[in-house]
């Protein structure tokens, strides 16, 4: 299997920030990776796919990058509602893994 | 709007089967694949395996030997049966579409999700 591992695992920032989000994994998968977001008691909603493309609907207030083993996730200027946690996920092979999550809380 | 929707027992025995369906709306089962993926309480997120619209099927290894989904293309729906289960799995059962980055390409990004279903095991 695919390890994912995020940092941090929890953050605390301020509405307007800019926040980065990191997803490492323990063999290279091209760009076959994707970020989610989930608030509480809710399913998870696709933000990037294929590591840097929006998807539809999005803000453009998020982005991603990477490649091969190494891929970020950026909040340009952090709003109340993105006060979730977000998650990555692989789709290089199966099992299609996600990270353990990293959850963007209030300062 | 494709919109999907699980049902089935909220509590199921220890060593009994889980069993949950996912009605497709919206649009049809008969492309893209179909996964279950599951969160256990306060947890992060675990997939459990798809099915194509074809009927073939891909497992997460660590469930593989429990693990059962099929395809109803005619109810636009699909299954999930999970055997002999245990407290462990107990988690919010989520089914989702696999769609492709492009067209025919081989990586997929889960666009549309159902809204979770509590499945607890207990007696």
């Amino acid at each position: 299997d695919i390890q994912m591992t995020q940092s941090p695992s929890s953050l605390s920032a301020s509405v307007g920030d800019r926040v980065t989000i990191t997803c490492r994994t323990n063999q290279s998968i091209r760009s076959y990776l994707n970020w989610y977001q989930q608030k509480p008691g809710k399913a998870p909603k696709v933000l990037i796919y294929a590591a840097s493309s929006l998807q539809s609907g999005v803000p453009s207030r998020f982005s991603g990058s990477g490649s091969g083993t190494d891929f970020t996730l950026t909040i340009s200027s952090l709003q109340p509602e993105d006060f979730a946690t977000y998650y990555c996920q692989q789709s290089y092979s199966t099992p299609r893994t996600f990270g353990q999550g990293t959850k963007v809380e209030i300062k | 709007q494709v919109q999907l929707q699980e049902s089935g027992p909220g509590l199921v025995k220890p060593s009994e089967t889980l069993s949950l369906t996912c009605t497709v709306s919206g649009g049809s089962i008969s492309s893209y694949d179909w996964s279950w993926i599951r969160q256990p309480p306060g947890k992060g997120l675990e997939w459990i395996g798809y099915i194509y619209y074809s009927g073939s099927t891909n497992y997460n290894p660590s469930l593989k030997s429990r693990v059962t989904i099929s395809v109803d293309t005619s109810k636009n729906q699909f299954s999930l049966k999970l055997s002999s289960v245990t407290a462990a799995d107990t988690a919010v059962y989520y089914c989702a579409r696999g769609s492709p980055f492009y067209y025919g390409s081989s990586g997929y990004y889960y666009s549309f999700w159902g809204q979770g279903t509590l499945v607890t095991v207990s007696s």
